[in-house]
């Protein structure tokens, strides 16, 4: 079974609204962190938000929120007043206790229409 | 002031040659990794080493070897280069005792075997 899902191979917003970029993952392990990269077409990899399996509250950077659903295993990214820049591939990580590895999604390109 | 550093940017040469790519990080962390990402975007993780010792080896062909002289360095040798090994490498760093162990990428290296 896929640990980390990202359903979305593409989507489209249109500047300045907001987007929500979905993932979900598999793990039994009570404890592992959640992770969020972009990709910007440069090809390097930024990190942007991480949220923690104990965190009570969705974590938050700036225009970058994470909407934390725990029972539904689900980590989406928002992303609010899209700009321009902010047309990539965006990557939704986990890193679970029990393993050192982090395991990444598939990615989702986004595109920011003017 | 680079946090995590790659070189060669970009490599290109025949099958059947051997190469290196070199890494290095001044973030002061303790874990260094290798990942690889394919033509459709895909990363994965290769090895991973910490205080110079190796802690993950996934299923690589041993025609990879990595090399961690110290904390802030590891380097990867490719033996025997083939067609499939053409990617992009990503090097990698995070500190194994901070709570979040958020990666840190270099720029990466896009590799190209003719």
């Amino acid at each position: 079974a896929q640990k980390i899902t990202q359903t979305q191979p593409g989507m489209f917003v249109q500047e300045k609204e907001a987007v929500t970029l979905d993932c979900t993952y598999d793990t039994s392990d009570p404890s592992y962190g959640l992770f969020w990269y972009k990709q910007p077409s440069s090809g390097e990899m930024i990190f942007l938000i991480y949220q923690g399996s104990y965190d009570q509250q969705n974590a938050t950077e700036g225009r970058y929120s994470l909407n934390f659903q725990k029972a539904r295993k689900s980590a989406n990214l928002v992303i609010s007043a899209s700009q321009l820049g902010d047309s990539a591939m965006y990557f939704c990580a986990m890193r679970e206790e029990g393993y050192q590895k982090v395991t990444f999604g598939t990615g989702t390109k986004l595109q920011v229409i003017p | 002031d680079t946090a995590v550093s790659q070189t060669p940017k970009y490599l290109v040469t025949q099958m059947g040659n051997d190469k290196s790519i070199k890494c290095e990080q001044n973030l002061g962390h303790d874990t260094m990794y290798w990942y690889k990402q394919d033509s459709k975007k895909f990363l994965k993780i290769m090895f991973s080493y910490n205080n110079k010792e190796l802690i993950i080896n996934e299923t690589v062909p041993n025609r990879f070897s990595p090399k961690s002289p110290d904390k802030a360095h590891l380097n990867l040798h490719i033996n025997s280069l083939e067609l499939g090994d053409s990617a992009v490498y990503f090097c990698a760093s995070s500190h194994r005792t901070s709570p979040e162990e958020t990666q840190y990428f270099g720029p990466g290296t896009r590799l190209l075997v003719l």
